[in-house]
């Protein structure tokens, strides 16, 4: 049974830093582009990073790069997200996501999640 | 960036209902098109990849259409556990993966 499991969040003041794990299991981790994506409080869904099997690749929305940097240790079958600078509006529930692919190409898609890591931001 | 448009952005049905739902794309995709299903408290769960295929385990209620630039995710007999959030996405602009606003299915 593939299972993703978040942690790493919590409450943080505004220009704060936190880092996001994601652990897997039940699948070949090292095999497989990752993905987080978040959702602030009773909104939508939002794509935040990718990175490919190897972890070579990396993609950020525009609206967290330069602050936020994806990676993963396929030793430990762990993705990351270290997030910095972070401000109120990066305040949402950050999900983990395994892709279907190596690599991140057209007709890709997120067959599973973690359960989320809750991040908040305010002073 | 390609922009996903869904309508509506609420809908209430009854159960037994066949419900529609559409995701329009600012510019061709070509069928690199998701559908995802959220309950309260829940993390996302994908029912169709490709436009029209169903990932395994999804009810065969469920089913999805479309090419280029309009799509639809139609549910054809509302069960009670179907009522949810649904978000369209599209993976044609990589590594953009633009999602839809979302469309809230609620219990007439």
């Amino acid at each position: 049974e593939v299972q993703l499991v978040e942690s790493g969040g919590g409450l943080v003041q505004p220009g704060g830093s936190l880092r996001l794990s994601c652990t897997g299991s039940g699948f070949t981790f090292k095999s497989y582009t990752m993905s987080w994506v978040r959702q602030a409080p009773g909104k939508g869904l939002e794509w935040v990073s990718t990175i490919s099997a190897s972890g070579d690749t990396t993609y950020s929305a525009d609206s967290v790069q330069g602050r936020f940097t994806i990676s993963r240790d396929n030793s430990k079958h762990t993705l990351y997200l270290q997030i910095n600078s972070l401000r109120a509006e990066d305040t949402a529930i950050y999900y983990c996501a395994k892709d279907i692919v190596r690599v991140p190409v057209a007709g890709d898609y997120f067959d599973y999640w973690g359960q989320g890591t809750l991040v908040t931001v305010s002073s | 960036d390609i922009q996903m448009t869904q309508s509506p952005s609420s809908l209430s049905a009854s159960v037994g209902d066949r419900v529609t739902i559409t995701c329009r794309a600012s510019q061709s995709i070509s069928n690199y098109l998701n559908w995802y299903q959220q309950k309260p408290g829940k993390a996302p769960k994908l029912l169709i990849y490709a436009a029209s295929s169903l990932q395994s385990g999804v009810p065969s209620r469920f089913s999805g259409s479309g090419s280029g630039t309009d799509f639809t995710l139609s549910i054809s007999s509302l069960q009670p556990e179907d009522f949810a959030d649904y978000y369209c996405q599209q993976t044609y602009s990589i590594p953009l993966y633009t999602f839809g606003q979302g469309t809230k299915l609620e219990i007439k």
